[in-house]
């Protein structure tokens, strides 16, 4: 079974800073797709970015962008200029059929 | 306003007393699904549903049942509610099974 490893329960960055998330995944198949959500305080579930295995160059959304390596099935996030309302939970996710979460890093942003 | 909403958002019940948990999307989306989120698990998956009539069983799927008769609902049951089932429930929604998911705002379930 696809498994999702998120190995950074928290993270901290400062206020403008640049931070990474990681994340790792197990499949023996070649096409599937990658997400990053993000669950602030209110417990929504948002959509961050996607990344499809297919494609090699890796997934950008304003200051959020992912470095994919498909070989080492590592999947993590960049989130640039770091703002206080990033703050929040953010999870990985794969999925082909069904959808497999990773246990999430809680992301504290410094002023 | 395309979303996917939940009903109740919260809901405090006791052991043993059947319950359902609401879910309907906007969207025209095939695909639904159930999740539950605890403290350091992420979330798992409970059901989900390609299309009407058609359910499979997600992770942790033991003591639950769902149905799809119609597009657009996906509810949740909890027959017998159990203590262990205390938990935050999310619906999500997408297009196909490759897209992404679009979730419901949650429902906390708290079982005594």
């Amino acid at each position: 079974a696809q498994t999702v490893t998120q190995s950074q329960p928290e993270m901290s960055v400062q206020e403008a800073e640049t931070v990474t998330l990681s994340c790792t995944y197990d499949t023996s198949e070649s096409d599937y797709y990658l997400f990053w959500y993000k669950q602030p305080p209110s417990r929504q579930m948002i959509l961050v970015i996607r990344q499809e295995a297919y494609k090699q160059q890796n997934a950008t959304e304003n200051r959020f962008s992912v470095n994919f390596q498909k070989a080492a099935k590592s999947f993590s996030l960049k989130i640039s200029d770091s703002q206080l309302g990033d703050a929040a939970m953010y999870f990985c996710a794969y999925r082909r059929n069904d959808m497999r979460f990773g246990a999430g890093t809680r992301l504290t942003v410094k002023p | 306003e395309a979303q996917v909403t939940q009903n109740p958002r919260y809901l405090i019940t006791v052991t043993g007393k059947k319950l359902t948990v609401t879910c309907s999307q906007n969207m025209n989306h095939e695909y639904m699904s159930w999740y539950r989120q605890d403290p350091g698990l992420g979330l798992r998956q409970i059901y989900y549903s390609m299309n009407v009539e058609v359910t499979d069983k997600g992770d942790v799927p033991e003591g639950y049942k769902v149905s799809r008769k119609e597009k657009r609902n996906f509810p949740l049951i909890l027959e017998s509610p159990s203590p262990n089932q205390t938990s935050l429930y999310f619906c999500a929604s997408s297009f196909r099974d490759d897209y992404e998911q679009y979730f419901g705002p949650g429902t906390r379930l708290t079982v005594t």
